[in-house]
């Protein structure tokens, strides 16, 4: 699976859109880009995944460029419960065994 | 409906001594993942089950580690011959099977070996 680079940390103002980058430049074709969370003593939960469209769901934006060697993850309007570790994987779909391989993520502090 | 289980929340034991920590994955799932994290760090993948067989257990860090999953739902982790260095917090996750990294993870089981 490739490596993936990400900030160590980023403040966010509560109300306004946290943009969380990550880096994945060996990416290969057949990978997808998968973002997790962790809130503080709490397991990961997952947020999202995309292969090379955009994404979006009910918690998030993934926006994968056009070469996929890059991706930002939009949370649009942060709260203060968006207090995390933001974790960015790459990671092959399909019957190549499952785990995760996780960095050590981008901690996301959400400020009044 | 539930969600992944781990018990205890918290262990407290003696260098030496021998632990098993119990995972109750998602019903339906088939695919369950052990993983480990030490404090300041991403978890760490041991091991993982497809049904009753570990696929892939080439995690676990040397043979003290052994986990099971007689009946492909509870997987149990066991601990021989306690280190301090095993301590940390280890998580459990599942999912609808191996194909998909979409995993739910459990709150975790934080070990320490005093």
């Amino acid at each position: 699976d490739a490596k993936t680079t990400q900030p160590t940390s980023m403040d966010c103002a509560e109300g306004r859109a946290a943009n969380l980058p990550c880096n994945h430049s060996t990416i290969s074709g057949n990978e997808y880009v998968y973002w997790y969370r962790q809130i503080h003593s709490q397991g990961p939960q997952y947020i999202i995944h995309g292969l090379k469209n955009n994404e979006t769901n009910e918690m998030a934006s993934l926006i994968i460029t056009e070469d996929r060697k890059s991706s930002t993850l939009i949370l649009p309007h942060a709260t203060l419960r968006d207090t995390a570790v933001y974790y960015c994987i790459v990671s092959g779909y399909g019957n190549q065994g499952g785990k995760l391989i996780f960095g050590q993520g981008t901690e996301l502090s959400v400020k009044p | 409906g539930a969600g992944v289980s781990q018990t205890p929340s918290n262990k407290v034991t003696e260098k030496g001594k021998y632990v098993e920590l119990r995972c109750d994955p998602i019903s339906g799932h088939t695919a369950l993942y052990w993983y480990r994290q030490s404090l300041g760090q991403g978890p760490e993948f041991l091991i993982y089950f497809q049904g009753t067989g570990a696929a892939d257990d080439s995690g676990l860090p040397n043979d003290r580690f052994f986990a099971v999953r007689p009946e492909g739902s509870v997987s149990t982790l066991k601990i021989q011959r306690t280190e301090r260095g095993d301590s940390a917090v280890y998580l459990c996750a599942s999912s609808r099977d191996s194909t998909t990294r979409e995993q739910y993870f459990g709150p975790g089981t934080r070990l320490t070996v005093t």
